[in-house]
């Protein structure tokens, strides 16, 4: 059974610095990986999405890496702002299944 | 396209009462994904169907709920009888061949039940 795991669960960071979230995955058997942010009360918003044959993307600010084998996946977040304060998911797509696995999500916090 | 579009936004029945959640997934999409989360669990798939047919339910939590989808552009989920514990956000997503381009998540419905 696959699952994900995000850590920290919270975070905390003075504006300006550069961050790294963290999220590891149990089966390297994966389709797809997406980085999702959530903002209190709204819907997931897509942030990047790296196919299993890629190891990272860039949007922005934004960079996420794939390492299927160690099963783990950073997001990289340069000159932080506050308006990046969300919470930010990792979901994995198992290969050869259609579902979305979800790991809890780091609460991040960018303070002025 | 205006995205996966939810209704609606909130929620609020009593306990036994029948509630109905609606999504319409984006046009030419063939995967649509009913998703609840809660503090305690998470995000947890419910159902998904392809091409309009149900594929997996084995995230349904009881035989009070059921979901269908009449049709490409539209998916229904119900919960009959309604208890407390059902309160949470209901999500629909929808994807494209097999999810190749990620997956589109609607604003939710926030379901509380008293």
């Amino acid at each position: 059974k696959q699952e994900v795991t995000q850590i920290p669960a919270a975070l905390s960071v003075p504006e300006g610095e550069n961050l790294v979230l963290n999220c590891s995955f149990t089966d390297s058997a994966i389709y797809n990986l997406q980085w999702f942010r959530q903002d209190p009360g709204k819907g997931l918003t897509s942030l990047l999405l790296i196919q299993s044959s890629q190891r990272e993307q860039t949007s922005g600010r934004l960079n996420a890496s794939l390492d299927k084998s160690s099963g783990r996946s950073t997001l990289y977040i340069a000159a932080s702002q506050p308006g990046d304060s969300a919470t930010y998911l990792c979901a994995v797509q198992i290969q050869g299944a259609q579902k979305l696995v979800f790991g809890q999500g780091t609460r991040l916090t960018i303070n002025p | 396209d205006a995205g996966v579009i939810q209704s609606p936004r909130h929620e609020v029945t009593e306990m036994g009462q029948e509630v109905t959640l609606r999504c319409k997934p984006i046009s030419g999409h063939d995967y649509l994904f009913w998703y609840r989360q809660t503090m305690m669990r998470g995000l947890e798939l419910l159902i998904y169907f392809n091409n309009n047919v149900p594929i997996d339910d084995s995230g349904m939590p009881e035989d009070r709920f059921s979901a269908k989808m009449p049709n490409a552009s539209f998916s229904t989920l119900k919960i009959q009888p309604s208890e407390p514990r059902d309160s949470a956000v209901y999500f629909c997503a929808s994807s494209f061949y097999r999810g190749l381009y990620g997956y589109t998540f609607g604003s939710g419905t926030r379901l509380t039940v008293v």
